[in-house]
């Protein structure tokens, strides 16, 4: 499985748009690229998926270049409730047969007054 | 709908004691997955079911632990005897049929804190 990085904390503003970027140059070619949340106390939440260019949600946006070593989350005009812990990760498609996810160290967002 | 239920939401045990985690996914969900997180550690899988069956257990830590699907609805957890390295956040996700897995995600319970002293 590929190895994802992601920076191990950021600090905002609200209001502030913030992007959240990941490495994964190890990433096969049938990969996708899933991006989760997760509040204190709760399990992780799916943002947003994708496997190239961008994609689109009510809640994220997801910017994959060409080569897809990296992808980046962005967050537009956070607010104090987006303040979470944000996870990277690098899976196949499920018809391949692997299913678990593989965590790392996920990025802490903390949003500022 | 409903979410991923988890109970309990804590649990506080000695060691050598036998503790059981209980998952209730989302209706119609056949996919059911535990997950745990230990102090200072990365979440880390440890196994999946398909319906009743279990699919991949490569997660499980050793044979303390044990878990069943009865039915293919709720599953359970057991840890015996429990450790104290077993101190930990232990989550449960469920998701729908294969092809629609990556436009939904996993969606996971709030997790059971298991505290062993």
């Amino acid at each position: 499985l590929a190895k994802t990085t992601q920076p191990i904390s950021m600090d905002s503003y609200e209001g502030q748009e913030v992007n959240i970027t990941c490495s994964h140059n190890n990433i096969a070619t049938n990969d996708y690229i899933t991006w989760y949340q997760q509040f204190p106390s709760q399990g992780p939440r799916f943002i947003i998926q994708g496997y190239k260019t961008k994609v689109t949600n009510e809640v994220a946006s997801l910017f994959i270049p060409a080569d897809r070593k990296s992808s980046t989350l962005s967050l537009p005009r956070v607010s104090l409730s987006d303040t979470a812990v944000y996870y990277c990760l690098v899976a196949p498609p499920p018809d391949t047969g692997r299913r678990a996810l593989t965590f790392g160290s996920g990025t802490r967002l903390q949003v500022q007054p | 709908e409903a979410g991923v239920t988890q109970f309990p939401s804590h649990s506080v045990i000695e060691k050598g004691q036998t503790v059981t985690l209980r998952c209730d996914p989302i209706s119609g969900h056949d996919n059911l997955y535990w997950y745990r997180r230990v102090m200072g550690k990365e979440i880390k899988f440890l196994l999946h079911f398909v319906k009743e069956s279990k699919q991949d257990e490569s997660g499980m830590p050793n044979n303390r632990f044990l878990a069943e699907r009865t039915g293919g609805t709720y599953s359970t957890l057991k840890v015996q005897p429990a450790e104290l390295e077993d101190s930990g956040v232990y989550f449960c996700a469920s998701s729908q049929s294969e092809d629609r897995v990556f436009f939904h995600g996993y969606t996971f319970g709030s997790g059971t804190r298991l505290t062993v002293v």
